[in-house]
């Protein structure tokens, strides 16, 4: 079955960087799109950006533009996404999504990491 | 704020009909299919409804889209206690050249 298993939770300080992983499963990992998308406290869901694991070809938000990196390991199956000059407003739980393309059809999600950044 | 608007709230007794709106423009909403997420407490969301009226195998027929101009509606009938959630509409927006998702609805169940 399709799994997708983020690892855990962050805390970081104002100016860090943070990187999260996504381990896909049960599914060809080069056949489908990686978006990530983002939930501050109590807010809603905001898209991030899209890598293609295949080419490991992205696109960002353009308010992410320049801090955001994501990448990808065909080896293990993996995917990862990096935010670099972590502020307070930073603080959310990141979750990886699965799509068959390049479209918000996310038909599997990982379970989500909480990122806190606070000093 | 974002570019598409839902709501913020919506409430319906057990057995009743309720509806979400979600509105958008030309650039989004009137040109792309819209999907729709279920999002309970602490969980990652579900995709609930996609090209703007499909069901995914396993979601219950008492949910159902639709889509005119640029708005769309997400319907839930026959309401039981279990659909309490945050409801979320996404679509691909071509200005942005990315999707966009609206603020989302919370459905409360009385």
């Amino acid at each position: 079955q399709v799994q997708l298993v983020q690892s855990g939770a962050e805390l970081k300080k104002p100016g860090a960087s943070v990187k999260v992983s996504c381990k896909a499963s049960g599914y060809t990992f080069t056949n489908f799109f990686m978006h990530w998308v983002r939930q501050a406290p109590g807010q809603g869901l905001e898209w991030m950006g899209i890598i293609n694991p295949s080419g490991g070809s992205t696109s960002h938000a353009q308010k992410f533009q320049g801090r955001v990196t994501m990448t990808r390991d065909t080896s293990t199956s993996t995917v990862y996404m990096e935010v670099s000059g972590l502020r307070s407003e930073d603080t959310a739980v990141y979750f990886c999504a699965r799509s068959g393309t390049y479209y918000p059809h996310f038909d599997y999600w990982g379970q989500g990491t909480l990122v806190t950044v606070s000093s | 704020q974002s570019v598409v608007t839902q709501p913020p709230s919506a409430s319906g007794t057990p057995g009743q009909r309720v509806t979400f709106s979600c509105s958008g423009s030309s650039s989004n909403i009137g040109s792309n299919i819209v999907n729709w997420y279920q999002q309970l407490p602490g969980t990652a969301p579900k995709l609930l409804i996609h090209s703007n009226n499909q069901r995914p195998s396993g979601v219950p027929d008492r949910f159902s889209g639709s889509k005119s101009g640029t708005s769309a509606s997400l319907a839930v009938s026959g309401l039981q206690s279990e659909d309490e959630a945050d409801y979320y509409c996404v679509v691909w927006d071509d200005s942005l050249s990315g999707p966009v998702f609206g603020g989302g609805t919370k459905l409360t169940v009385l």
